[in-house]
């Protein structure tokens, strides 16, 4: 049964502490998203990466957040140093993508991140 | 900015009642997907819809893509408690990038 595994699953940090989420997407697929989900916010896509290759950042906050695709079964997402309003879900969702086909985004179960 | 707006943004509904909810965005989109999440959960896909005007359904659930390709609405009949969950709207862009709407509460009361 092909998943998108996600770890951890729970993590609470300090605030000022370096934390990272880590994404094994579906084998096969081409695509990567990292999304936020907050009551206030909802959904927000972070980034997403094509084939590894970083396409869109401009959602995430450049000073502390980093995204990465060291190889095809490995997405980081890194938030250094860490904030009280960093505190969230974060999914990782992978697909494939093909240009001009739809893209269907198969979602992990989501970190919950508590910094306090 | 592509933007996708749900309503109602929350729904509190009887066992048995019909439903539905919306989706809108005043971009066009080269497709459009439905979720559900359930607490703890990620969002899970339940249909993608491409061409305007185009019908979908799936067992109670009908879906409909708006002829213009910018909204969208899901019909449920005969809501059932299984039914409750985040309702999730999403667009994919010209650049393939998948956005997501608020969402619409449904709880179905048994």
């Amino acid at each position: 049964d092909a998943r998108v595994t996600q770890t951890p699953r729970h993590k609470v940090t300090e605030m000022g502490q370096e934390v990272t989420m880590r994404c094994q997407p579906i084998l096969g697929h081409n695509t990567v998203f990292w999304y936020r989900q907050t009551m206030m916010q909802g959904l927000e896509l972070l980034a997403y990466f094509r084939n590894r290759a970083p396409l869109d950042d401009s959602g995430m906050p450049k000073d502390r957040f980093s995204a990465e695709m060291p190889d095809a079964t490995l997405a980081t997402l890194k938030i250094q140093p860490s904030e009280p309003r960093d505190s969230a879900v974060y999914f990782c969702a992978s697909g494939l993508v093909w240009t001009g086909m739809n893209t269907e985004a198969f979602f992990g179960q989501g970190t919950r991140l508590t910094v306090v | 900015t592509q933007l996708l707006e749900q309503s109602p943004q929350f729904l509190s509904i009887q066992e048995g009642e019909n439903l539905t909810v919306y989706c809108n965005s005043s971009s066009v989109f080269s497709s459009l997907q439905w979720y559900r999440q359930e607490p703890g959960e990620g969002p899970v896909l339940l249909v993608t819809v491409v061409t305007g005007g185009e019908v979908k359904k799936l067992k109670r659930l009908t879906f409909q893509f708006g002829d213009a390709r910018k909204d969208s609405s899901l019909h449920i009949t005969a809501a059932q408690p299984g039914d409750t969950g985040l309702y999730l709207c999403a667009g994919t862009t010209s650049y393939d990038k998948v956005i997501f709407g608020p969402g619409t509460s449904l709880s179905v009361i048994p």
